[in-house]
């Protein structure tokens, strides 16, 4: 069964970064075609794509935010790290991360998601 | 960056009747499409992917459709339990947008 849950900071200051953890369970970042997601959700807004990370260490990011997200993997943990700089206002949101199907890609299962508030 | 549309933002429909929400997008994107489901306060489930393909457990009134550029999420006979928001995802090219969700309401 697999099993994500998404961890940090519940607020965080304009200017300062967030790091969001997502510790997984049920499968292996180091099996081929998997890959584990981040997409965030403003309170009342729509789904945002952010960044994907797979088992060959192939990263994807929005372009919009690319040059503000860092995403890694820790196989042995089976976590992945998301990195936000200069954290503003406009990105209070849910943070949810989601197992990418080996298959093809969509987002089969998610974490529970965590709320981050910007705010100072 | 593609771009994806959908169509109605809200519909407002009753128990027991069939229907239809459209997702365009902006350039092919072959079969990669994805179509979730949320409701308030939890994360999106999958329902559909790769077009058409129903995810395990989720129940035949739902079925997607669709080629190249517009697709589409049927729901046969609604169920009290199907009234949420609904998004459409393609996953063909980085970055793997969403549309902008439909909300389906209780008329």
């Amino acid at each position: 069964q697999i099993t994500l849950k998404e961890s940090g900071p519940t607020l965080v200051k304009p200017t300062q970064t967030l790091t969001l953890t997502c510790s997984f369970s049920g499968f292996s970042l180091s099996t081929t075609g998997v890959g584990v997601g981040w997409i965030r959700q403003p309170p009342g807004k729509a789904l945002e794509w952010l960044a994907l990370i797979y088992w060959d260490d192939d990263k994807r990011y929005s372009p919009s935010l690319k040059s503000r997200l860092t995403i890694t993997k820790d196989t042995s943990k089976n976590q992945v790290v998301l990195t936000m700089t200069n954290m503003d206002p406009v990105d209070t949101a849910t943070y949810y991360c989601a197992h990418r199907t080996i298959g093809g890609g969509a987002l089969d299962i998610w974490g529970q998601g965590t709320m981050v508030t910007v705010s100072s | 960056d593609i771009q994806m549309t959908q169509s109605p933002s809200t519909l407002s429909a009753s128990v027991g009747d069939r229907v239809t929400i459209t997702c365009r997008a902006s350039q092919g994107i072959s079969s990669w499409l994805a179509w979730y489901q949320q409701k308030p306060g939890k994360a999106p489930k999958l329902l559909i992917y790769k077009v058409s393909s129903l995810e395990s457990g989720v129940p035949s009134r739902f079925s997607g459709s669709g080629s190249g550029t517009e697709f589409t999420l049927t729901i046969s006979s609604l169920q009290p339990d199907d009234f949420a928001t609904y998004y459409c995802q393609q996953y063909n090219t980085s970055p793997y947008t969403f549309g902008q969700g439909t909300k389906l309401e209780i008329k």
